[in-house]
């Protein structure tokens, strides 16, 4: 149990256009789900936290225009890239609670597979 | 604010000899401390949580609140426990969305 898939696991975009990631729980209902962002051989990085039904919450120094996250249901979130960027290039890693363990039980999370971007 | 720090970016030890990867953090308040394990090409996998208290591959972890520290251990290394090491901390505050947050991960070579 506990599944979360991350849609596309890689992808090559040309600058300027937006790329679009799906993440979502299959097994469970996640009311809270982080995005993050990992550098080769670095840590990941936090860069918003969101609620379904309600505007995600960004980290300082997260263009929130730029990376537009969307938590419509209670298993899928989407993180949009716009205006992509070589910059922007990196592995985005999304990861959910489960409503059911959430709080009085545990606040671990269980992660996708993660999505690898390429901007060229 | 929320950190946590993990000193070691590598620690290579020799099959059967004793880990400890270390793990401080700071929090305001009662935390709740996981490590994660990632093993080549494969996604973040909760290793285990203190919560539960338990030992998981022969691993466990001990939260030291005194210490502020969070250490993973485990008496006799395999190489399959070669892998990044990753240790978290949530908030715990009611009604409240605790943000998830990590340590900068520890690689862990097991030479045979």
């Amino acid at each position: 149990g506990a599944v979360v898939s991350q849609h596309p696991s890689w992808v090559i975009c040309k600058s300027g256009t937006s790329v679009k990631i799906e993440c979502r729980s299959l097994d469970f209902q996640a009311t809270t789900m982080f995005w993050y962002r990992q550098f080769p051989k670095q840590s990941l990085m936090l860069m918003a936290t969101s609620n379904e039904g309600s505007k995600a919450t960004y980290e300082q120094g997260v263009e929130k225009d730029k990376f537009l996250i969307n938590h419509a249901s209670l298993t899928l979130s989407t993180l949009t890239v716009t205006s992509a960027h070589p910059e922007d290039s990196s592995f985005y890693i999304c990861s959910a609670r489960d409503r059911l363990r959430q709080g009085a039980k545990s606040n671990e999370a269980f992660f996708g597979q993660g999505t690898r971007l390429t901007v060229v | 604010a929320q950190r946590v720090t993990q000193p070691e970016k590598l620690l290579s030890v020799f099959k059967g000899a004793p880990v400890e990867l270390k793990c401080n953090y700071s929090y305001s308040g009662s935390p709740e401390l996981f490590w994660y394990v990632q093993y080549s090409r494969q996604r973040l996998q909760l290793l285990l949580r203190h919560i539960s208290r338990e030992s998981i591959k022969g691993f466990t972890a001990d939260l030291n609140k005194g210490e502020t520290s969070f250490h993973l251990k485990k008496p006799f290394a395999q190489e399959e426990d070669s892998a990044m090491y990753y240790c978290a901390l949530s908030g715990t505050r009611r009604g409240a969305t605790n943000k998830l947050i990590f340590g900068t991960g520890t690689l862990l070579a097991v030479q045979p």
